[in-house]
Protein backbone atom coordinates (compact mmCIF):
# COMPACT_ATOMS: atom_id res chain seq x y z
CA UNK A 1 0.00 0.00 0.00
CA UNK A 2 1.11 3.57 -0.32
CA UNK A 3 0.33 6.89 2.31
CA UNK A 4 -0.18 9.87 0.06
CA UNK A 5 0.15 13.29 2.00
CA UNK A 6 -1.33 16.28 0.00
CA UNK A 7 -1.18 19.75 1.00
CA UNK A 8 -3.02 22.03 0.49
CA UNK A 9 -5.97 20.47 1.84
CA UNK A 10 -8.03 23.52 1.20
CA UNK A 11 -7.37 26.93 -0.11
CA UNK A 12 -9.55 30.22 -1.46
CA UNK A 13 -7.20 31.95 -3.82
CA UNK A 14 -8.04 35.14 -5.96
CA UNK A 15 -8.31 35.08 -9.81
CA UNK A 16 -5.38 35.59 -11.57
CA UNK A 17 -2.89 34.15 -9.01
CA UNK A 18 -1.26 30.54 -9.03
CA UNK A 19 -1.90 27.92 -6.54
CA UNK A 20 0.74 24.96 -5.81
CA UNK A 21 -0.59 21.87 -4.72
CA UNK A 22 2.32 19.31 -3.21
CA UNK A 23 1.79 15.06 -3.03
CA UNK A 24 4.50 13.38 -0.64
CA UNK A 25 4.39 9.61 -0.74
CA UNK A 26 5.98 7.20 1.62
CA UNK A 27 6.77 4.89 -0.82
CA UNK A 28 8.78 5.34 -4.18
CA UNK A 29 6.06 4.79 -7.03
CA UNK A 30 6.77 4.79 -10.89
CA UNK A 31 2.83 5.66 -11.91
CA UNK A 32 1.50 9.50 -10.43
CA UNK A 33 -1.12 10.94 -11.45
CA UNK A 34 -3.16 14.43 -11.03
CA UNK A 35 -7.31 14.56 -11.27
CA UNK A 36 -9.49 17.23 -10.79
CA UNK A 37 -12.92 16.52 -9.65
CA UNK A 38 -15.66 19.95 -10.46
CA UNK A 39 -18.95 19.86 -8.38
CA UNK A 40 -21.26 16.84 -8.52
CA UNK A 41 -18.94 15.09 -11.06
CA UNK A 42 -16.52 12.12 -11.15
CA UNK A 43 -12.57 12.28 -11.60
CA UNK A 44 -11.29 13.73 -14.59
CA UNK A 45 -7.33 12.84 -15.45
CA UNK A 46 -5.36 16.00 -15.98
CA UNK A 47 -1.75 14.42 -16.47
CA UNK A 48 0.35 11.95 -15.82
CA UNK A 49 3.43 13.02 -13.71
CA UNK A 50 6.54 11.59 -15.24
CA UNK A 51 9.87 11.43 -13.37
CA UNK A 52 12.95 13.20 -14.53
CA UNK A 53 10.46 14.80 -18.03
CA UNK A 54 7.70 16.14 -19.12
CA UNK A 55 4.16 15.29 -17.47
CA UNK A 56 1.85 13.64 -19.94
CA UNK A 57 -1.40 16.17 -20.36
CA UNK A 58 -5.07 14.82 -21.31
CA UNK A 59 -7.25 16.15 -23.83
CA UNK A 60 -8.22 19.92 -22.65
CA UNK A 61 -5.20 20.28 -20.45
CA UNK A 62 -1.95 21.89 -21.02
CA UNK A 63 1.45 22.45 -19.07
CA UNK A 64 0.70 26.42 -18.97
CA UNK A 65 -1.87 26.04 -17.21
CA UNK A 66 -0.83 23.26 -15.15
CA UNK A 67 2.53 22.72 -14.80
CA UNK A 68 3.32 19.76 -13.13
CA UNK A 69 6.66 18.71 -11.15
CA UNK A 70 8.12 15.05 -10.73
CA UNK A 71 11.50 15.59 -9.40
CA UNK A 72 12.05 11.94 -7.76
CA UNK A 73 9.65 8.76 -7.26
CA UNK A 74 7.80 10.04 -4.06
CA UNK A 75 7.45 13.71 -4.68
CA UNK A 76 5.43 15.77 -7.22
CA UNK A 77 3.45 19.14 -7.25
CA UNK A 78 0.88 20.67 -9.32
CA UNK A 79 0.15 24.17 -9.84
CA UNK A 80 -2.98 25.67 -10.76
CA UNK A 81 -2.04 29.01 -12.75
CA UNK A 82 -4.11 32.27 -13.68
CA UNK A 83 -6.72 31.23 -11.77
CA UNK A 84 -10.61 31.86 -12.84
CA UNK A 85 -13.60 30.73 -10.61
CA UNK A 86 -13.78 27.94 -13.27
CA UNK A 87 -10.40 26.35 -11.60
CA UNK A 88 -13.06 25.66 -8.37
CA UNK A 89 -12.84 22.21 -7.87
CA UNK A 90 -11.05 19.40 -6.13
CA UNK A 91 -7.68 18.09 -7.05
CA UNK A 92 -6.29 15.00 -6.43
CA UNK A 93 -2.84 13.39 -6.18
CA UNK A 94 -3.10 9.67 -7.21
CA UNK A 95 -0.39 6.57 -7.13
CA UNK A 96 -0.48 3.26 -8.55
CA UNK A 97 1.05 0.64 -6.46
CA UNK A 98 3.37 -2.88 -7.41
CA UNK A 99 -0.01 -4.86 -6.95
CA UNK A 100 -1.09 -2.26 -9.67
CA UNK A 101 -4.03 -0.36 -6.98
CA UNK A 102 -4.75 2.73 -6.77
CA UNK A 103 -4.57 5.21 -3.71
CA UNK A 104 -4.96 9.29 -3.01
CA UNK A 105 -4.25 11.90 -1.36
CA UNK A 106 -7.20 13.61 0.87
CA UNK A 107 -7.71 15.96 -2.00
CA UNK A 108 -6.94 19.85 -2.02
CA UNK A 109 -10.66 21.97 -2.33
CA UNK A 110 -9.63 24.69 -4.59
CA UNK A 111 -11.90 27.99 -4.19
CA UNK A 112 -11.39 31.18 -6.61
CA UNK A 113 -13.02 34.07 -5.73
CA UNK B 1 -13.01 2.70 -25.69
CA UNK B 2 -13.88 0.99 -22.20
CA UNK B 3 -16.81 2.72 -20.40
CA UNK B 4 -17.96 2.20 -16.62
CA UNK B 5 -21.90 2.60 -15.91
CA UNK B 6 -22.87 2.73 -11.79
CA UNK B 7 -26.46 2.47 -11.24
CA UNK B 8 -28.32 3.51 -9.42
CA UNK B 9 -26.91 7.35 -9.00
CA UNK B 10 -28.67 7.46 -5.65
CA UNK B 11 -29.42 4.79 -2.87
CA UNK B 12 -31.09 6.14 0.10
CA UNK B 13 -32.11 3.47 3.06
CA UNK B 14 -33.11 2.43 6.31
CA UNK B 15 -30.33 2.24 8.57
CA UNK B 16 -29.46 -1.97 9.47
CA UNK B 17 -30.56 -2.97 5.57
CA UNK B 18 -28.06 -5.03 3.36
CA UNK B 19 -27.39 -3.42 -0.40
CA UNK B 20 -25.83 -4.26 -3.44
CA UNK B 21 -24.15 -1.56 -5.81
CA UNK B 22 -23.67 -2.25 -9.57
CA UNK B 23 -20.24 -1.01 -11.86
CA UNK B 24 -20.52 -2.47 -15.19
CA UNK B 25 -17.71 -2.29 -17.72
CA UNK B 26 -18.00 -2.39 -21.45
CA UNK B 27 -13.70 -4.40 -21.91
CA UNK B 28 -13.45 -7.34 -20.17
CA UNK B 29 -9.78 -6.88 -20.81
CA UNK B 30 -8.72 -5.36 -17.29
CA UNK B 31 -5.54 -5.80 -15.00
CA UNK B 32 -8.33 -4.84 -11.91
CA UNK B 33 -11.38 -2.88 -10.55
CA UNK B 34 -11.67 -1.03 -7.91
CA UNK B 35 -13.77 0.49 -5.21
CA UNK B 36 -13.48 3.83 -3.74
CA UNK B 37 -15.35 5.74 -1.13
CA UNK B 38 -15.48 9.07 -1.71
CA UNK B 39 -17.00 11.73 1.52
CA UNK B 40 -17.59 14.93 0.61
CA UNK B 41 -15.38 17.34 -0.40
CA UNK B 42 -12.88 14.77 0.86
CA UNK B 43 -9.88 12.41 -0.95
CA UNK B 44 -11.19 8.56 -2.26
CA UNK B 45 -10.64 6.05 0.11
CA UNK B 46 -9.65 2.21 -1.70
CA UNK B 47 -12.02 -0.03 -0.23
CA UNK B 48 -11.20 -3.28 -2.14
CA UNK B 49 -9.37 -4.10 -5.31
CA UNK B 50 -10.40 -7.12 -7.42
CA UNK B 51 -7.61 -8.43 -9.52
CA UNK B 52 -9.07 -9.89 -13.25
CA UNK B 53 -8.23 -13.30 -11.63
CA UNK B 54 -10.27 -13.29 -9.03
CA UNK B 55 -14.09 -13.39 -8.40
CA UNK B 56 -14.62 -11.62 -5.39
CA UNK B 57 -13.03 -10.11 -2.26
CA UNK B 58 -13.95 -9.17 1.18
CA UNK B 59 -12.97 -6.85 4.08
CA UNK B 60 -15.75 -6.70 7.00
CA UNK B 61 -19.26 -6.02 6.04
CA UNK B 62 -18.14 -4.99 2.43
CA UNK B 63 -17.73 -8.05 -0.51
CA UNK B 64 -17.28 -7.01 -3.73
CA UNK B 65 -17.51 -9.53 -6.85
CA UNK B 66 -16.26 -9.51 -10.40
CA UNK B 67 -17.62 -11.18 -13.40
CA UNK B 68 -15.20 -10.58 -16.06
CA UNK B 69 -17.18 -12.25 -18.97
CA UNK B 70 -20.45 -10.20 -18.50
CA UNK B 71 -18.54 -7.05 -17.94
CA UNK B 72 -20.01 -6.34 -14.00
CA UNK B 73 -18.98 -5.86 -10.82
CA UNK B 74 -21.17 -5.40 -7.33
CA UNK B 75 -20.06 -4.45 -4.16
CA UNK B 76 -22.42 -5.54 -1.24
CA UNK B 77 -22.89 -3.88 2.25
CA UNK B 78 -24.11 -5.55 5.02
CA UNK B 79 -25.96 -4.59 7.79
CA UNK B 80 -25.58 -0.72 6.74
CA UNK B 81 -24.83 2.15 9.32
CA UNK B 82 -25.45 5.84 8.88
CA UNK B 83 -21.50 5.83 8.60
CA UNK B 84 -21.54 4.42 5.15
CA UNK B 85 -23.02 7.34 3.60
CA UNK B 86 -20.70 8.85 1.07
CA UNK B 87 -20.50 8.37 -2.70
CA UNK B 88 -18.92 4.95 -3.61
CA UNK B 89 -16.96 4.97 -7.07
CA UNK B 90 -15.57 2.14 -8.77
CA UNK B 91 -13.07 2.24 -11.47
CA UNK B 92 -11.16 -0.36 -13.92
CA UNK B 93 -7.52 -0.35 -14.49
CA UNK B 94 -7.59 -1.43 -18.43
CA UNK B 95 -5.27 -3.75 -20.43
CA UNK B 96 -5.09 -0.87 -23.18
CA UNK B 97 -5.33 1.89 -20.46
CA UNK B 98 -1.36 2.65 -19.74
CA UNK B 99 -2.70 2.30 -15.99
CA UNK B 100 -5.55 5.11 -16.40
CA UNK B 101 -8.31 4.37 -14.48
CA UNK B 102 -11.80 4.55 -16.57
CA UNK B 103 -14.02 5.79 -13.70
CA UNK B 104 -17.98 5.14 -13.19
CA UNK B 105 -19.86 8.39 -12.13
CA UNK B 106 -20.57 7.21 -8.82
CA UNK B 107 -23.46 5.92 -6.18
CA UNK B 108 -24.37 8.34 -4.13
CA UNK B 109 -25.35 6.63 -0.90
CA UNK B 110 -27.26 7.71 2.60
CA UNK B 111 -28.00 5.71 5.39
CA UNK B 112 -30.95 7.16 7.27
CA UNK B 113 -30.69 6.45 10.99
Amino acid sequence: SAVISQKPSRDICQRGTSLTIQCQVDSQVTMMFWYRQQPGQSLTLIATANQGSEATYESGFVIDKFPISRPNLTFSTLTVSNMSPEDSSIYLCSVIDRETEAFFGQGTRLTVV
Amino acid sequence: KQEVTQIPAALSVPEGENLVLNCSFTDSAIYNLQWFRQDPGKGLTSLLLIQSSQREQTSGRLNASLDKSSGRSTLYIAASQPGDSATYLCAVNGVDSNYQLIWGAGTKLIIKP
